[in-house]
């Protein structure tokens, strides 16, 4: 069966340091791949998605993630963090043809001062 | 730009008790999910809605859940009689197509069932 996991549920870096968020998948067959983020008492909203074509995605907010086949990886990474950047990242997967997600468990970004 | 919108956002009802989460989709989009998350757990699907049919559902979605597209605009999701266990955030999302494509959330109701 499909499953996604988030390595740290919470991850806290300063003001301008390197972000990096990981996520594995176990898949029989290729996934597409997500990552979304919620800001508090919002949904979730799409920063980025590899669907086969390019292994290094790029999304908003300065966000990328490489996928990376034989890893398994899709870890999300960002330059510069900046305070708007705390919130909840969510990894997820799918190989469903009815677009079931299979998501990780989240994790809690803090950026401090 | 367009977004996908539920109702209520919060939600208070007492164990044995039916509840309907509504969620209205992006008015072209095709296919139709609930999600829910338990708090300090992850995000879990629910069912998937395809052409006023489920085209997957997940063990969760027992026969105490059921869902509907009562007009071309809602997409409901019914708990016949709730549970301890129910109290949950319950997100909806809507895409163009599937495969790959982008899921468009709601930003949730939560419900807690005393």
């Amino acid at each position: 069966a499909q499953s996604v996991t988030q390595l740290g549920s919470h991850v806290s870096v300063s003001e301008g340091a390197l972000v990096l968020l990981r996520c594995n998948y176990s898949s029989s067959v290729p996934p597409y791949l997500f990552w979304y983020v919620q800001y508090p008492n919002q949904g979730l909203q799409l920063l980025l998605k590899y669907t086969s074509a390019a292994t290094l995605v790029k999304g908003i907010n300065g966000f990328e993630a490489e996928f990376k086949k034989s890893e398994t990886s899709f870890h999300l990474t960002k330059p510069s963090a900046h305070m708007s950047d705390a919130a909840e990242y969510f990894c997820a997967a799918t190989s469903s043809n009815t677009g079931k997600l299979i998501f990780g468990q989240g994790t809690t970004l803090q950026v401090k001062p | 730009e367009p977004e996908v919108t539920q109702t209520p956002s919060h939600q208070v009802t007492q164990m044995g008790q039916e509840v309907i989460l509504r969620c209205v989709p992006i008015s072209n989009h095709l296919y139709f999910y609930w999600y829910r998350q338990i708090l300090g757990q992850k995000v879990e699907f629910l069912v998937s809605f395809y052409n006023n049919e489920i085209s997957e559902k997940s063990e969760i979605f027992d026969d105490q859940f059921s869902v509907e597209r009562p007009d071309g605009s809602n997409f409901t999701l019914k708990i016949r009689s709730t549970k301890l266990e129910d109290s949950a955030m319950y997100f909806c999302a809507s895409s163009l197509r599937t495969s790959g494509e982008t899921q468009y959330f709601g930003p949730g109701t939560r419900l807690l069932v005393l």
